[in-house]
């Protein structure tokens, strides 16, 4: 069954720095997001993309914070100049076509920010 | 924009029992309620959803149930084993048709007690 795969699992960082989260969505599928999850505390919307343009984005998702479809298969969340309060779980999803609504949701990636 | 409320926010039932699992949501304009389980260290699970021109769905031993005037939806897990014992999201898609972005509730954690 496909899904949708992230890396790293685990990513360690020093405030200040920028880190780049790596998504590969579902092959077929067009839609994708980010969300963020601090622990404890339920999931975040940040953004969604949709033929190499942002759709929508929450107000967490700031000048910060950045997406790229850099090729035909990855998805990546850039976060510049992080600060102790991006530390959060991010999961990617993916959906199909416009008029699908499932997401399916990779296995995320923990952020630390020290 | 669109807020979920979700109760209980722990849930303990003995093996064989039902667990029930109710989310109350704002935007009276959401059509698209999935439910994900979270199991520990793992991203969101779709396990069953409902859109909003139909009442209740039923797959196995899972069912929810949309109540749109009182904007209420609930998870059911009839003869509960301890496989399911995880976190719950409700989510509602908010906002109507152009937005696709999912709003979560706070989550359940399941315990079921072999």
């Amino acid at each position: 069954e496909p899904e949708v795969t992230q890396t790293p699992s685990h990513q360690v960082t020093q405030m200040g720095q920028e880190v780049i989260l790596r998504c590969v969505p579902i092959s077929n599928h067009l839609y994708f997001y980010w969300y963020r999850q601090i622990l404890g505390q339920k999931v975040e919307f940040l953004v969604s993309f949709y033929n190499n343009e942002i759709s929508e984005k929450s107000e967490i998702f700031d000048d910060q914070f950045s997406v790229e479809r850099p090729d035909g298969s990855n998805f990546t969340l850039k976060i510049r100049s992080t600060k102790l309060e991006d530390s959060a779980m991010y999961f990617c999803a993916s959906s199909e076509v416009q008029l699908s609504y499932e997401q399916y949701f990779g296995p995320g990636t923990r952020l630390t920010v020290t | 924009g669109e807020n979920v409320e979700q109760h209980p926010s722990t849930l303990s039932v003995q093996e064989g029992d039902s667990a029930v699992i109710k989310c109350t949501y704002s935007d009276s304009a959401s059509n698209y309620f999935p439910w994900y389980k979270q199991e520990l260290g793992k991203g969101p699970q779709l396990i069953i959803d409902i859109r909003s021109n139909v009442g209740e769905k039923k797959d196995q031993r899972i069912a929810v149930t949309l109540n749109k005037t009182a904007k209420h939806f609930s998870l059911h897990i009839t003869e509960t084993q301890p496989e399911d014992s995880a976190v719950y999201f409700c989510a509602a898609r908010g906002r109507g048709a152009g937005s696709y972005q999912l709003t979560f509730g706070k989550g359940t954690k399941l315990s079921v007690i072999p």
